[in-house]
């Protein structure tokens, strides 16, 4: 079964500064990997995925995530943020043959990170 | 425009009483989803639907049921058998392809007084 971990459970930057936050992952095979966004309140934004292909991934934003397959990482990258990002970041991790190889896909979500931006 | 649509964004409910929540898409979807969100646990599967009169239990099924007799509308019902309803609830659809991205809805939030 696929995990996912997100070490930081809150990041501060200050406005303008880059952010990386970091995900970790835990599957078998290369799996989907996904980055969503979530304001206070709301529902969740998707950023970005990776199914296949290029491993440096371009997403809404400005926002991009580079798939490491000998670190398990999906690193999330943007090099100047504004205070408008300020949100809860989670990455999510999927079975390209799906849950139990059913072909329906089943998320696993990290627990998430807080961003804050500071002026 | 196209969208998941989640009725009511807030809702209270007294210990004992059953709530449903509702979800509607007019994405065309085949696949619907209900996650619970809890502060610092991230989003857990409640219950899954891949099409229509069919639906599968997620992780955390227990004290919750759902119907899924239209394709746009997979409704969740907390139940009073749920022991800590309070969260907020978060809906999702996607295509039901393999590698379809899963799109959500704007979340209710349940509060039992």
């Amino acid at each position: 079964a696929q995990s996912v971990t997100q070490p930081d459970i809150h990041i501060t930057v200050s406005e303008g500064a880059s952010l990386e936050l970091r995900c970790n992952y835990s599957y078998g095979a290369t799996p989907y990997l996904f980055w969503y966004v979530q304001s206070p309140g709301q529902g969740l934004q998707l950023l970005l995925k990776y199914f296949s292909g290029d491993t440096l991934v371009q997403g809404i934003k400005g926002f991009e995530a580079e798939f490491k397959r000998s670190q398990s990482s999906f690193n999330l990258r943007k090099p100047s943020v504004p205070w408008s990002d300020a949100a809860e970041y989670f990455c999510a991790v999927g079975a390209p043959k799906g849950y139990l190889n059913t072909g329906f896909q089943k998320l696993v979500f990290g627990t998430g990170t807080r961003l804050l931006v500071s002026p | 425009d196209g969208g998941i649509t989640q009725s009511p964004k807030y809702l209270f409910r007294k210990e004992g009483q059953n709530v449903t929540l509702s979800c509607e898409q007019n994405l065309n979807h085949d696949a619907m989803y209900w996650y619970r969100q809890d502060p610092g646990q991230g989003l857990r599967l409640i219950y899954y639907s891949q099409i229509v009169n069919d639906f599968q239990k997620g992780d955390i099924a227990e004290g919750y049921s759902v119907s899924r007799e239209k394709k746009e509308s997979f409704p969740l019902t907390v139940t009073s058998a749920q022991k800590n309803p309070t969260a907020f609830y978060l809906c999702a659809s996607s295509p039901g392809q393999t590698t379809d991205t899963q799109y959500f809805g704007p979340g209710t939030r349940l509060t039992v007084l």
